[in-house]
């Protein structure tokens, strides 16, 4: 079976930088992936890790330490619309099955 | 590309009806999936399918639920009866095969209430 953890709330202030971690348990693995989701909305990816290390798009990077079953994502420069919550997720080594894990609630506050 | 399109936005119905939500994948895109979110449960992954096949239905609750995949351009995740605990948002989304395979697109959801 596959298993994620990750905080269930974070709260940072506008401007900061705010770590997001995740830990994952599986009996295989392919990938780690982010999403965004606002209140009200749908999920919207934010980045894929395949390989250890970090990928970084504009504002928000990712980690990935395979040995260690964690990754992150790091949000910099925070804004006001940053708030939402952020689901790390794993597929399967049959690269299809997308299991998410139970989210966490980022608030920003000004 | 207008993105995933799911049919209705909002459905109440009472308990004991069927319900039937609907799904148009992105074109081109080779993999759709049935997702349930609750406050309790999260994100669960009911079924998936991969050029129009079933892969994997062992996340859909009971046989209560059925989904079915036609055509590429066309799904549906059918509840009969239903029930007030079947009280949710269904998301359905898509991904290419190949290059982009890890990135799920998601549709705007069918909330869901069943009284």
């Amino acid at each position: 079976g596959q298993s994620l953890e990750q905080p269930s709330e974070v709260t940072a202030v506008e401007g900061a930088i705010v770590q997001i971690n995740c830990t994952y348990q599986t009996s295989g693995f392919y990938g780690l992936s982010w999403y965004q989701q606002h209140d009200g909305g749908a999920p919207t990816f934010l980045s894929y890790n395949a390989l250890d290390g970090l990928e970084e798009t504009g504002r928000f990077s990712s980690f990935l330490s395979r040995s260690d079953s964690y990754g992150y994502l790091l949000l910099q420069e925070l804004q006001m619309k940053d708030s939402a919550s952020y689901f790390c997720a794993v597929r399967d080594p049959g690269g299809f099955k997308t299991i998410f894990g139970a989210g966490t609630r980022l608030f920003v506050k000004a | 590309d207008a993105g995933v399109i799911q049919s209705p936005r909002h459905e109440v119905t009472e308990m004991g009806q069927e319900v039937t939500l609907r799904c148009k994948p992105i074109s081109g895109h080779n993999s759709l999936f049935w997702y349930r979110q609750t406050m309790m449960r999260g994100l669960e992954l009911l079924i998936y399918f991969n050029n129009n096949v079933p892969i994997d239905d062992s996340g859909m609750p009971e046989d209560r639920f059925s989904a079915k995949m036609p055509n590429a351009s066309f799904s549906t995740l059918k509840i009969q009866p239903s029930e007030p605990r079947d009280s949710a948002v269904y998301f359905c989304a898509s991904s290419p095969s190949g290059t982009g395979s890890e990135k799920l697109f998601f549709g705007s959801g069918t909330q869901l209430s069943v009284l």
